[in-house]
């Protein structure tokens, strides 16, 4: 049974480029989540998938960040035109649909993205 | 949203020491997560615990839904066991609102 898988692993870009990430989920979770975590801070949540659906995003999600899951499976998140403060580590999370303990959520490996 | 405080904020142990990690949040949740953060960015799930007691072995939580509050033990630590402590709440599935964790260092 594998786990949350994303690639790159580390992104180097330089401002204004834009970049893509990709997160395949744990094969059975119908859920996947993407988080965005700075240095010394906790993750803060971005968005969220269930199946192809995207249900809720988080005002930190600004208009140059748009995310996937077209078949369900994996997901993409992109940014447009980064900035440098978009540095972060970005988290993929999935999880099975509400109900008791499959409420816990299984992260990634993360992609580290800086963006000079 | 949900408000959730973690203390203490940073933690220097002796190797072999006992530990407790609290973390308190603001509103109701079922979703409670405990994860260790390792070195490289990986988080690794503790415990899933949105009311009662676990154990597993030198590790367990306890959470107090009513009082709005979770505790990590950390018994007979190691070096290891160093990194960084997050609690997440949530609730239905839905996105998890993380503490600000507590870094431990656990000295030999």
């Amino acid at each position: 049974d594998t786990g949350v898988s994303q690639d790159p692993r580390h992104k180097i870009t330089k401002r204004g480029q834009n970049v893509t990430f990709r997160c395949d989920p744990i094969s059975e979770h119908n859920r996947l989540y993407w988080y965005r975590q700075t240095l010394g801070q906790g993750p803060e949540f971005l968005t969220y998938f269930q199946n192809e659906a995207q249900l809720e995003k988080s005002r930190l999600l600004s208009n140059r960040f748009s995310a996937e899951r077209p078949k369900g499976s994996f997901s993409t998140l992109e940014i447009q035109r980064t900035e440098q403060g978009d540095s972060a580590m970005y988290l993929c999370a999935s999880s099975l649909s509400p109900g008791g303990s499959y409420n816990e959520q299984f992260f990634g490996p993360g992609t580290r993205l800086t963006v000079l | 949203g949900i408000q959730v405080e973690q203390s203490p904020p940073d933690l220097i142990l002796q190797e072999g020491a006992n530990s407790t990690l609290r973390c308190n949040f603001s509103d109701s949740v079922n979703n409670l997560q405990w994860f260790h953060q390792n070195p490289w960015g990986q988080l690794i799930n503790l415990f899933y615990i949105p009311s009662g007691t676990k154990q597993n072995g030198r590790l367990s939580a306890t959470t107090v839904a009513t009082e709005r509050y979770s505790l990590l033990y950390i018994s007979s630590s190691q070096t290891t066991d160093s990194g960084v402590y997050f609690c997440a709440v949530g609730n239905a599935g839905n996105m998890l609102t993380f503490g600000g964790g507590t870094r431990l260092m656990v000295k030999p």
